[in-house]
């Protein structure tokens, strides 16, 4: 299956301070990440979609200028959280799509950023 | 929107039994996919079983196997033999088929107990 990579896996930082979280597929090109955040005990919310070469698609409720995505290559997407605050915190985990051509296949995520803003 | 709903936030079994974990999902599409994925303490997401709307044989894989409803909207996931290792969260998933990049909509959970 596909190999993906996420650094760092834990970042603590201070509020006020941008974090940024990349997202690297080791095996295969991705056009596409999805990015999602999961609360504590809580579901996987997708947040955006990055493209690479265009903008990212973010969802609906979703702060584009403080969750700036970017899709700098085939095999590198990052997030970067701007002015981190502790409501911030949260487990941040990237996802190519499935590969191939049908949404059958199985879609690969990568093992999570635990982002703590004190 | 199309939204999924797990009604049973914990779970509990003891080893070698048989558990039911329930998953519904409301939409007003026919061509679809579901999914039931496992988060272990790694909080690594492993695909555990899919099955395709348009099929209705139930899916199996080993030791798990899916009660597809399609009519009511139901998706409940059957573990046999349960065993410490198969305690985890659990999250149905739903997608359109619209190709690849149509996106995973995820139930909120339901985390899975496993005794001796």
């Amino acid at each position: 299956g596909a190999v993906v990579s996420q650094h760092p896996s834990w970042v603590i930082c201070k509020s006020g301070t941008s974090v940024k979280i990349e997202c690297r597929s080791l095996d295969f090109q991705a056009t596409t990440m999805f990015w999602y955040r999961q609360f504590p005990k809580q579901s996987l919310m997708l947040m955006a979609t990055s493209n690479e070469g265009s903008k990212a698609t973010y969802e609906q409720g979703v702060e584009k200028d403080k969750f700036l995505i970017n899709h700098a290559s085939l095999t590198l997407s990052t997030l970067t959280v701007t002015s981190a605050h502790p409501e911030d915190s949260s487990f941040y985990i990237c996802s190519p799509p499935p590969a191939g051509t049908s949404s059958y296949n199985e879609q690969f995520f990568g093992p999570g950023t635990r982002l703590t803003v004190l | 929107a199309q939204t999924v709903t797990q009604s049973q936030p914990e779970m509990s079994v003891q080893e070698a039994e048989t558990v039911t974990l329930s998953c519904t999902y409301d939409t007003s599409e026919s061509d679809y996919y579901l999914f039931w994925y496992k988060q272990p303490p790694s909080r690594q997401m492993i695909l555990v079983i899919r099955q395709e709307a348009y099929k209705q044989q139930n899916a199996t894989e080993n030791r798990f196997s899916v009660n597809f409803q399609k009519a009511a909207k139901s998706f409940s996931l059957k573990i046999s033999d349960s065993q410490l290792g198969d305690a985890a969260m659990y999250f149905c998933a739903y997608r359109i088929n619209t190709g690849t990049a149509s996106k995973l909509t995820f139930g909120t959970g339901t985390r899975l107990q496993v005794t001796l």
